[in-house]
């Protein structure tokens, strides 16, 4: 399976400043998703990273507040932009390897908090 | 849309008891159905998933959920629980020609001994 590298793992952001979250995977994939897991809550998906193109997002979540890239087949970025104590969350990277079409694979995640 | 509902926020159960975690799913098309377990502090690792095929699915943990159609379901059990199950588990859905997964509230499974 495919092998996520996600950084930063953690990190302390002050109010109004933005973050970029790395994910990284060892092989090629299919599909690369964003998601949210705010505390004690589930995981609530942000967008669809495509590549070379504009992020899919789903409702409630726009591309001035997540901008989302995604360069190439093993790379993708999520910038939360101008936060706000609300942003603190869990982030985590989800991908689809090439050759398994339902293996769907979790980084482990950056545990964020605003201050 | 697709929805996934699971019955139960927190299951607490006493070490080697059989456990249930329960996880209903809402879809006009075809389903694709998962079990995810989140330990404290970790990612989420894959359990078992259904795809096609034989209705009840296993893990190498000695879960096991089934599929059933008609019930709209996809519960999971283990006959025996163990301490180091203590965690979070998701279920989670894709259907036919999507490509997200659609994920439950989540079950905090709590084993004491």
């Amino acid at each position: 399976s495919a092998v996520i590298s996600q950084k930063p793992s953690r990190d302390i952001c002050q109010r109004g400043t933005s973050l970029t979250i790395q994910c990284q995977v060892d092989s090629q994939v299919t599909m690369m998703f964003w998601y949210r897991q705010q505390p004690g809550q589930s995981l609530t998906l942000i967008a669809t990273a495509n590549q070379g193109s504009e992020a899919t997002y789903e409702s409630g979540f726009v591309i001035d507040k997540f901008p989302i890239s995604r360069p190439n087949l093993t790379f993708s970025t999520l910038t939360v932009s101008n936060m706000s104590p609300e942003d603190s969350s869990i982030y985590l990277c989800s991908v689809v390897p090439l050759l398994d079409n339902y293996g769907y694979t979790f980084g482990s995640g950056t545990r964020l908090t605003v201050v | 849309a697709q929805s996934v509902t699971q019955l139960d926020s927190q299951v607490p159960v006493f070490e080697e008891a059989p456990v249930e975690l329960r996880c209903n799913y809402s879809s006009s098309v075809s389903v694709y159905l998962f079990w995810y377990v989140q330990y404290p502090n970790q990612g989420l690792q894959l359990l078992l998933k259904y795809l096609s095929g034989s209705t009840l699915v296993e893990s190498i943990n000695g879960f096991e959920a089934e599929f059933n159609k008609s019930q709209t379901s996809f519960h999971l059990r283990k006959p025996s629980v163990h301490i180091s199950d203590t965690a979070e588990y998701f279920c989670a859905v894709r259907t036919q020609g999507a490509q997200k997964l659609v994920f439950g509230q989540g079950t905090r499974l709590t084993i004491n001994p």
